[in-house]
Order: structure tokens, then sequence, then C-alpha cells
């Protein structure tokens, strides 16, 4: 099947400073990304919608200042969160949407854990 | 709005059957996608329903009726590594999936 990859894996870093989070579909051009956010023991929170070569759509109560999304070709998504903070501490996960032949399929990324110290 | 219902947790042993209910109430309904989610891990692609009726892919099945807003998904002859959360997600024509809280299915020997 299709695969998304997300890089880095994990990344630990000091309060007030910017990370940046690359989503990549591997074998397949995807239009449209997601980025997720997981709480432990929580469900996935739809943060933004990605659509290459537009601005990025934003949920409510998701700062899109705080949170840059970049749709710069149609394999690449990054999620750069801007000035963190112990509370941005998360799971963030992307997904790809994958639409061969009419055929809607979605794929996650393995997900990048993001500690603010 | 949205508005998504799954049982929170299921127990079964293994080689059983186990079919995990979901309810939903979303606009613009698309289809809806079934995901696996390990502890500490992404979620993993199980299915996606756009038309009613069931979809048999091996060991899982889903189940889907649009007019009743309901869909579900059947796990048999159970392994212990299908101990998971298992999450209902309603999508719109955007794409955008809508998750619950998911169900914790525990397979126990």
């Amino acid at each position: 099947g299709a695969v998304v990859s997300q890089h880095p894996s994990w990344v630990i870093c000091k309060s007030g400073t910017s990370v940046k989070i690359e989503c990549r579909s591997l074998d397949f051009q995807a239009t449209t990304m997601f980025w997720y956010r997981q709480f432990p023991k929580q469900s996935l929170m739809l943060m933004a919608t990605s659509n290459e070569g537009s601005k990025a759509t934003y949920e409510q109560g998701v700062e899109k200042d705080k949170f840059l999304i970049n749709h710069a070709s149609l394999t690449l998504s990054t999620l750069t969160v801007t000035s963190a903070h112990p509370e941005d501490s998360s799971f963030y996960i992307c997904s790809a949407r994958d639409e061969p032949s009419g055929q809607e399929t979605q794929y996650f990324g393995p997900g990048t854990r993001l500690l603010v110290l | 709005g949205q508005n998504i219902d799954q049982p929170t947790e299921m127990t079964a042993t293994e080689g059983a059957i186990v079919q995990i209910n979901c309810t939903y109430q979303t606009s613009g309904f698309n289809g809806l996608f079934w995901y696996q989610q390990h502890a500490g891990e992404a979620p993993t692609f199980l299915s996606y329903n756009v038309l009613d009726g069931l979809e048999e892919k091996g060991r899982f099945s889903s189940f889907l009726s649009r007019s009743k807003g309901y869909s579900y998904l059947l796990l048999k002859e159970l392994q212990m590594k299908d101990s998971a959360s298992y999450l209902c997600a309603p999508t719109d024509s955007w794409g955008k999936l809508q998750f619950g809280a998911g169900t914790q299915v525990v397979v126990t020997p």
C-alpha cells in the first residue's frame, strides 16, 4: 500500500524554539494532506488541511501563526511549530489523501513526538 | 456538527469474533474510514466505505448504512496482535476525517 513518511520521529527542544516537521507521500501524489495532534489517551484532533499550492485551512482554535503549514509540492507538506512551549508537547501525525481512479484512501505517517522542555 | 459514538472498550478471546459499532452524525458526509491504532503508534488504514453494504477484507469486514448513520467493523478469528484501538472516522467531500474516541479491543488468551 501507499506509504507516508514523517521526519523527525522524535524531537526534544527548549521552550521558545521552532520545530519543523516534514510529511512526505513516498509513492503517490497527494494534493491534500492533513495535520493532526494527539494527546495521551485522547482521540486525534484535526489541526489543519494542507492543499498543494494554496494556503492551509485551520480548524477552529488552532493558531495559524503558531502552526505554520507549507505544502510546497505534491509529495511534501511541512508543519512548523513556532516558539514552542511545553503545552505544545504532543504526538503530531500527518495524513495524505490518495485518490487513484476515484477510490478514496487516506494514509497516516508514523507520527512525530514533540517534547518541549 | 459532528458526533461519533462507539463503545469505549471490548474484550474477547483469541479466535473469537468481535463487532465494533459506530454511529455518527456528520455534516457533508462522504464516506467512513476504519483505522487501527496500537498504543504509541499512528493509525493504520483498515477500510473505507462509501456505499451501503458490507466490504470484506480477509479477517476484517466493514459495513455501512448511510441512511441510519451506522457502521460496524467486524474482526474475525481474533489474534493477540489485534489488541488495539479501533477508530471510526467519517469523512466529508474534502477528505476531512473526524475521529471519535475509539474502541479499545482487548484480546485475551
